[in-house]
């Protein structure tokens, strides 16, 4: 049973540029939240996505934004990429309220 | 300001020993979870505790949640070096869903 899988693993862009990350979710789950985990912190909540809309969204200014699918697949792309958006990004999926499931996340590096 | 305090930040210890890891928070949470992070990888789901003064037993971890709902404890005990990892505690609030990360403690089991 495949788990949540993101791609690519690593990326490296300079700054200004844009950024495109996807997600596929766990089998069975409907719900995909997107979280940014810095170098020593713990993940910070972007958006989740639930039914193709975005549900809620954290305190992320709007280069951040996302697309969900009718499959339940996700995206995220960051605009005018700035050098303190380096950091992990993690896709976590779940079906209900509780438990999520989380991905390997992406790597990304902004020089 | 960090609404989940995680304690202490930093913890090595040589195999067999106990330890607990502490959660702590001036907010009412309704769900507290428990990840463990290894390198390179996503948060893995340990447990999700609910309901006030729950404990619940994972093999040698055991995990409890607050009467008031605003702290939890991770206990380990005879910890072995296949516990190392980032220990993450994470709360919901109401019908919040998004997740709330502490910044972790990092474990470290010495052979």
């Amino acid at each position: 049973d495949a788990g949540v899988t993101q791609s690519p693993t690593h990326l490296i862009k300079t700054r200004g540029q844009q950024v495109t990350l996807r997600c596929s979710p766990k089998s069975g789950h409907d719900t995909v939240s997107w979280y940014q985990q810095a170098l020593g912190q713990g993940p910070q909540f972007i958006f989740q996505y639930y039914e193709e809309e975005e549900r809620q969204r954290g305190n992320f200014p709007d280069r951040f934004s996302g697309h969900q699918f009718p499959n339940y697949s996700s995206e995220l792309n960051v605009n005018a990429l700035l050098l303190g958006d380096s950091a992990l990004y993690l896709c976590a999926s779940t079906t209900g309220s509780y438990g999520y499931t989380f991905g390997s996340g992406t790597r990304l590096t902004v020089v | 300001t960090q609404l989940l305090e995680q304690s202490p930040q930093f913890l090595s210890i040589q195999e067999g020993e106990n330890l607990t890891v502490y959660c702590n928070s001036s907010s009412v949470f309704s769900s507290l979870q428990w990840y463990r992070q290894e390198p390179g990888e996503g948060p893995v789901l340990l447990v999700t505790v609910v309901t006030g003064g729950e404990v619940k037993k994972l093999k040698r971890l055991t995990f409890q949640f607050g009467d008031a709902r605003k702290d939890s404890s991770l206990h380990i005990t005879a910890a072995q070096p296949g516990d190392t990892g980032l220990y993450l505690c994470a709360g919901q609030r109401g019908s919040n869903y998004k997740l709330t990360f502490g910044k972790g403690t990092l474990l470290t089991v010495n052979p």
